[in-house]
């Protein structure tokens, strides 16, 4: 079975620090994909990026970026220079090869101090 | 274009009530998730829908919960009787069928059995 660990359960930071958030996931699949949701304090769950298992090309998009390493089963998300409007809860998943529902981390909160 | 739609926001009932809630998910779509969310046991996945027939109800917690999917347009999840230990938020998601292929929430019900 597929499980995905979010050891960070709070973190705060003060704004245009930036901040990291780790995700380290467990598989069986040879084929998977990675995904991060954010969570506002509105409450609904906001697609922010996904990786499949052979790209291990790591991505910058505006403030954000990905780190995903394959050898040590990590996919870990950082924002740069963090804003006030960053705070939510942070949701790693895993999306398997076999079967088509996300196993989702239990989340880390972010809180960006003004 | 409209999201996935839940109805209602927000539900309070007393434990031995009926509760149903809705979802109309994006139109297209052919693939529907309800999931849960508690501050104990996270995000968890309780059924899914592919082409309105069941896939795997295997997270359904007990024969309290039922969900259909009458139509590519709408479904309900269903708890009867229902029970203080029900109350969470419950999110719809639709997404296409495929394999990494994201997942678009609802705003969610927030149940709370009295």
């Amino acid at each position: 079975a597929q499980k995905v660990t979010q050891a960070q359960t709070e973190i705060s930071v003060v704004e245009k620090e930036d901040v990291t958030l780790d995700c380290v996931y467990e598989t069986r699949d040879t084929t998977y994909y990675l995904f991060w949701y954010k969570q506002p304090p509105s409450g609904e769950l906001v697609f922010l990026i996904r990786r499949n298992s052979f790209d291990e090309q790591n991505e910058i998009s505006g403030r954000y970026s990905w780190n995903f390493q394959k050898s040590t089963s990590s996919f870990n998300f950082t924002i740069t220079a963090s804003q006030v409007v960053d705070s939510a809860v942070y949701f790693c998943a895993h999306g398997s090869g076999s079967a088509r529902q996300l196993t989702f981390g239990s989340g880390t909160q972010l809180t960006v101090l003004p | 274009d409209a999201g996935v739609i839940q109805s209602p926001r927000h539900e309070v009932t007393e434990m031995g009530q009926e509760v149903t809630l809705r979802c109309k998910p994006i139109s297209g779509h052919n693939s529907l998730f309800w999931y849960r969310q508690t501050m104990m046991r996270g995000l968890e996945l309780l059924i899914y829908f592919n082409n309105n027939v069941p896939i795997d109800d295997s997270g359904m917690p007990e024969d309290r919960f039922s969900a259909k999917m009458p139509n590519a347009s709408f479904s309900t999840l269903k708890i009867q009787p229902s029970e203080p230990r029900d109350s969470a938020v419950y999110f719809c998601a639709s997404s296409f069928w495929g394999f990494g292929e994201k997942l678009f929430f609802g705003s969610g019900t927030q149940l709370s059995v009295l």
